[in-house]
């Protein structure tokens, strides 16, 4: 079994589409989040939610809105999509919120091309 | 705010060989902690390591040993033996505010690709 899944992992869409990326985790953890990884490679956190409750939201374009329907889902719709926007996108999930020892588990990445 | 920096863009190796991977930090917290996380080329983040600021000693995972210089504000993650599905892209990353209030944000570094040849 995945502990953090993502679908779909492969996502093409035209500009000014609006589309989502689903997130379930099944380890029991409270804490979810969505990090983005430019084509640069680099990783920047872009929201974390606490058992359903926003907690980070890292100056991300109001585009993008994150929903959690329980602590076991996170997921990620974006609007109006700007080539900007094509990225790998993962979802992770931790034990706790605070964590300082307990690490990060990512899914697979849902690498989003906007054409 | 934490600061991540990995130097060596790319690394290439011998396989079996054993090969280190730079990381240096900054940070005002007294109490913070050091990942590394592994990526191969089909893209999962993969969690190697983890060292505390407090830890008497170095962590070890199997081949994976941190070279942890707290003076030196660096966390140096070892390879020994490596082997050609070492092959990946490295990340050194931090929680963005220790002692327990991170709220998850770890900040990460650049990445190193490290290729192993055989």
């Amino acid at each position: 079994d995945t502990a953090v899944s993502q679908t779909p992992k492969y996502l093409v869409t035209q500009m000014g589409n609006d589309k989502s990326i689903k997130c379930e985790q099944n380890l029991g953890h409270d804490t979810m989040y969505w990090y983005k990884q430019d084509s640069k490679k680099f990783l920047k956190i872009m929201f974390s939610y606490n058992n359903k409750e926003l907690i980070i939201n890292e100056t991300v374009p109001n585009r993008f809105s994150p929903k959690s329907p329980d602590k076991a889902h996170l997921n990620l719709h974006i609007n109006s999509l700007e080539l900007g926007d094509s990225a790998v996108y993962f979802c992770a999930s931790s034990q706790e919120q605070g964590f300082v020892s307990g690490e990060l588990f990512f899914g697979e990445g849902s690498r989003l091309t906007v054409l | 705010a934490q600061k991540i920096t990995q130097t060596q863009p790319g690394m290439f190796v011998q396989e079996k060989e054993a090969v280190t991977l730079d990381c240096t930090y900054d940070t005002s917290d007294p109490s913070y902690g050091l990942f590394w996380y592994k990526q191969p080329s089909s893209g999962e983040m993969i969690f190697l390591i983890y060292q505390g600021s407090y830890d008497q000693q170095n962590a070890t995972e199997g081949r994976y040993s941190l070279n942890f210089q707290k003076a030196r504000k660096s966390a140096n993650l070892v390879i020994s033996a490596s082997q050609l599905g070492d092959s990946a892209m490295y990340f050194c990353a931090m929680p963005a505010n220790a002692g327990g209030t991170s709220y998850g944000k770890l900040t990460f570094g650049q990445g190193t690709i490290l290729t192993v040849h055989p």
